[in-house]
């Protein structure tokens, strides 16, 4: 069975730092998929990423990159120069190409203090 | 172009009373997906359909029920509400494109429950 931890529940950081968020996964499947999803304040949940397992490059979107290492069976998510508006509940989720379920890990909170 | 809709927004139940949470998409998904949020947690699966006619337990399934009897249509019934329900129910779709290809989830508004 596949299985997500996000270790760190809650994290604060002061603006302008950066920040690194963990994934780690499990599953005895060769093809998967691994997801990032936000979640504001206001409760919404917002799509960040999707990789699959056969693409290890490391993918940078603005402030935003994501380490993938399958030696280490982890989806790493870091922030540079964290804002305020940052400030949310970041879910890591994996599914694979032999089980339709996805599933999520606990979510860390992060605050990111002016 | 509305994506995936969730009615009601809120609502409170009394103990032992039955409703269903309705969840409609608009992109001819055909991966739905029933998750619950309890506060200050993660979500957690509780059912999903691959297909019309096509559902499947998911991590949390006990005390609730669900049908697809259309691609656009995946609602969730509870039957004698309790109060381990009170949650937020959120309902998301993908475009399963077969074989375990998977896209990413869109997601609905949520509906957050009580149960009292």
């Amino acid at each position: 069975a596949q299985k997500v931890t996000q270790a760190q529940t809650e994290i604060s950081v002061v603006e302008k730092e950066d920040v690194t968020l963990d994934c780690v996964y499990e599953t005895r499947d060769t093809t998967y998929y691994l997801f990032w999803y936000k979640q504001p304040p206001s409760g919404e949940l917002v799509f960040l990423i999707r990789r699959n397992s056969f693409d290890e490059q490391n993918e940078i979107s603005g402030r935003y990159s994501w380490n993938f290492q399958k030696s280490t069976s982890s989806f790493n998510f870091t922030i540079t120069a964290s804002q305020v508006v940052d400030s949310a509940v970041y879910f890591c989720a994996l599914t694979t190409n032999r089980d339709d379920k996805i599933i999520f890990g606990k979510g860390t909170r992060l605050h990111i203090l002016p | 172009n509305a994506g995936v809709t969730q009615t009601p927004k809120f609502r409170i139940l009394k103990i032992g009373q039955s409703m269903t949470l309705q969840c409609a998409q608009d992109m001819n998904h055909n991966y739905m997906y029933w998750y619950r949020q309890d506060p200050g947690m993660g979500l957690k699966l509780i059912y999903y359909s691959v297909g019309a006619g096509i559902t499947d337990k998911g991590e949390v399934p006990n005390g609730y029920n669900v049908s697809r009897s259309t691609t656009e249509d995946f609602p969730l019934r509870l039957e004698l509400a309790a109060p381990s329900q009170t949650s937020v129910y959120f309902c998301a779709s993908s475009l399963g494109q077969g074989a375990g290809y998977h896209e990413k989830l869109f997601f609905g508004s949520g509906t957050q429950l009580s149960v009292l």
